[in-house]
């Protein structure tokens, strides 16, 4: 079973557009990670951030904002303002403290900004 | 700040042939990860190695093996490659739980 859901294959967005990306998580453990990862076309994976089980503070940096929410198990991420250079495609992750801390990439999501 | 090398980039094969991709961690890093991204698709765990042994097992093929050496770096083996074989292979280093390094990847076309 998928323990990450990114529900949105493909999202397109006109530039300067809000765009939130989904991320739904499943996991026994009570000590988890959740990550966010950037994709361009070139191919690395470029990290976006690192949230723990018992950190529910929601964050901001410049333009992406990260909403985690436990009760809904949710890791949703929002790029403001979006931007050409922001099309890639998106990875959430997860990385469970009892599972060797191998990581659970969701399927990813496509975003294009179109200019 | 030193990152995770992998080598080659690029390689391609044909079918039946053997690879081996290389991984050198970030200095001090003890724990390997070596993942897959078919076309696609999200990367897929294949194997991890702590302090030289292999410590977690994935998705990997019986036809590759892998091993960590006494430098810490690692190499992938790949015997009997397939065209499904092709893909993009990401090596991530960490010396602590849950904070890994990705490399840039090696891309395998397999002919």
């Amino acid at each position: 079973a998928q323990k990450v859901t990114q529900a949105q294959t493909e999202i397109s967005v006109v530039e300067k557009e809000d765009v939130t990306l989904d991320c739904v998580y499943e996991t026994r453990d009570t000590t988890y990670y959740l990550f966010w990862y950037k994709q361009p076309p070139s191919g690395e994976l470029v990290f976006l951030i690192r949230r723990n089980s018992f950190d529910e503070q929601n964050e901001i940096s410049g333009r992406y904002s990260w909403n985690f929410q436990k009760s809904t198990s949710s890791f949703n991420f929002t790029i403001t303002a979006s931007q050409v250079v922001d099309s890639a495609v998106y990875f959430c992750a997860l990385s469970e403290a009892n599972t060797g801390n191998q990581f659970y990439f969701g399927t990813g999501t496509s975003l294009t900004v179109i200019p | 700040a030193a990152g995770v090398i992998q080598s080659p980039r690029h390689l391609i094969k044909e079918k039946r042939e053997t690879a081996t991709l290389k991984c050198y961690p970030i200095p001090r890093h003890d724990t390997v990860y070596w993942y897959q991204q078919g076309p696609g698709q999200d990367p897929q765990f294949l194997i991890s190695f702590y302090e030289k042994m292999q410590s977690d097992k994935g998705s990997i093929p019986d036809r590759f093996s892998a091993q960590q050496f006494s430098d810490y770096h690692s190499e992938l083996n790949m015997s009997s490659l397939e065209l499904g074989d092709s893909a993009l292979y990401f090596c991530a280093s960490s010396t602590r739980v849950n904070e890994q390094f990705f490399g840039p990847g090696t891309r395998l076309t397999v002919l």
